[in-house]
């Protein structure tokens, strides 16, 4: 099956800084999402993002399919923003099964 | 604010004892999925509906759970009889076109 690959793995901002998270995949994906896990454990939805660029506040992404990668950007980073991002794709040979990556551990200090 | 709701959100259960996970669909989506949240294992697909049929239960222990959605606005998991290592968090997730939503998830811890 399609594999998911993010980096870094855990990540460690003071409040105000910037970060770029990348989710790389082996195969063709017919769709990929943008999570962030909070400290409740909730999944939130940031970007359903298969080709292109998107912009939500401060939080962007940028998936380039051809070469089979996707960057999440945050900047000005806040305390909120700490937990665990991840990225999930469905490839080309799958009805709808997520795939998830192995996620990054961001925590915001202030 | 559409969304997807579970029940009940915490079950401390003993080894032998059945367990029975409930999810409500946000309205008019068409698809739902239950994922499962381990350590180990980290996020991975038990079962996958579409239109209330089952498509895929591949990643389900045939032998132990099972998956139904009596309607389209109720989606169940049950096992029976549940064991330690069945301890996880369990997320319903439902979606119309591409994109999944997921709801708050149900911590299963079973003794």
């Amino acid at each position: 099956g399609i594999q998911v690959e993010q980096s870094p793995p855990d990540l460690i901002l003071q409040e105000g800084a910037n970060s770029t998270l990348r989710c790389n995949f082996s195969d063709s994906v017919n769709n990929l999402q943008w999570f962030h896990q909070n400290p409740w454990g909730q999944l939130i939805n940031l970007f359903y993002i298969p080709s292109g660029t998107k912009q939500n506040g401060r939080l962007s992404a940028t998936t380039v399919a051809t070469e089979r990668y996707s960057l999440l950007y945050i900047s000005s980073s806040q305390t909120t923003d700490s937990g665990v991002y991840f990225c999930a794709v469905v490839d080309g040979t799958s009805y709808g099964k997520l795939t998830f990556g192995q996620g990054t551990i961001l925590t915001v200090h202030p | 604010d559409a969304r997807v709701t579970q029940t009940p959100r915490h079950k401390v259960t003993e080894m032998g004892q059945e367990v029975t996970m409930r999810c409500q669909p946000i309205l008019g989506h068409n698809t739902v999925f239950w994922y499962r949240q381990t350590m180990m294992q980290g996020l991975e697909l038990l079962a996958y509906f579409r239109n209330r049929a089952p498509l895929d239960d591949s990643g389900m222990p045939k032998d132990r759970f099972s998956a139904e959605m009596p309607d389209a606005t109720l989606a169940t998991l049950k096992i029976q009889p549940s064991e330690p290592r069945d301890s996880a968090v369990y997320f319903c997730a439902s979606g119309l076109r591409a994109e999944q939503f997921f709801g708050p998830g149900t911590r299963l811890t079973v003794l």
